[in-house]
């Protein structure tokens, strides 16, 4: 059973553009949770969706959006991007939700804002 | 804010020795309380989880104790090994999101 597959694995961009990060959950998983890991702050939840309804959105600014598809697959986006925003962003697909089934992780998109 | 507290930070064991993190929050409304384990490059893995109502659980060489009433989390790694060396994380979980603690890096020396 393929696990949690991000892409790109690696990226760099300038400030002030924008970036887009794929997720495919692993399959029949329909919740989809995404997160920021940086040495500073550790892993700080960004947002989660379920049958592409967002249920819940952590404290990020305006620059940072995600959505779902139909077949589960998920994008983040972050727009206008600041130094601050390099980190590892780790996508995490469960069954129903990470409150009650388990979550599992990708490998992640490093991403280096310079 | 971080709303799962852990700790120590790093901790050292010997080839065979007893690892122990712990955890503690404060949110009574987490209901289900997992643990991670990660190498360098790579993203956490699930290692183990419980839920509230059960005070211990244990899967091979790891164990978890879970205290309601004093809103703590413990993660025991037994007989530990050198590929045991990673960062830990807990985390506890409410209104589908995780919240994680800090995490700990383990070293186990042979």
């Amino acid at each position: 059973k393929a696990g949690v597959t991000q892409t790109p694995r690696y990226l760099i961009k300038t400030r002030g553009q924008q970036v887009t990060l794929s997720c495919s959950p692993i399959s029949g998983h329909r919740s989809v949770s995404w997160y920021q890991q940086t040495p500073g702050q550790g892993l700080q939840f960004l947002f989660e969706y379920f049958s592409e309804t967002q249920r819940n959105k952590g404290n990020f600014p305006g620059r940072f959006s995600g959505r779902q598809f139909s077949n589960s697959r998920s994008e983040m986006n972050v727009s206008t991007l600041e130094l601050g925003d390099s980190a590892l962003y780790l996508c995490a697909s469960s069954l129903s939700g990470p409150m009650n089934t388990e979550a599992f992780f990708g490998q992640g998109t490093r991403l280096t804002v310079v | 804010q971080q709303q799962v507290k852990q700790s120590p930070q790093s901790l050292i064991v010997q080839k065979g020795g007893i690892s122990i993190i712990n955890c503690a929050y404060e949110n009574t409304a987490f209901d289900y309380f997992p643990w991670y384990q990660q190498f360098p490059g790579k993203g956490p893995a699930l290692l183990i989880a419980i839920r509230p109502d059960v005070s211990e659980k244990k899967e091979g060489r790891f164990t978890i104790s879970f205290n309601k009433s004093a809103k703590q989390f413990s993660l025991h790694i037994m007989d530990s090994q050198p590929g045991d060396s990673a960062t830990y994380f807990c985390a506890a979980s409410n209104d589908y999101k995780l919240s994680f603690g800090a995490g700990t890096t383990v070293t186990v020396r042979a």
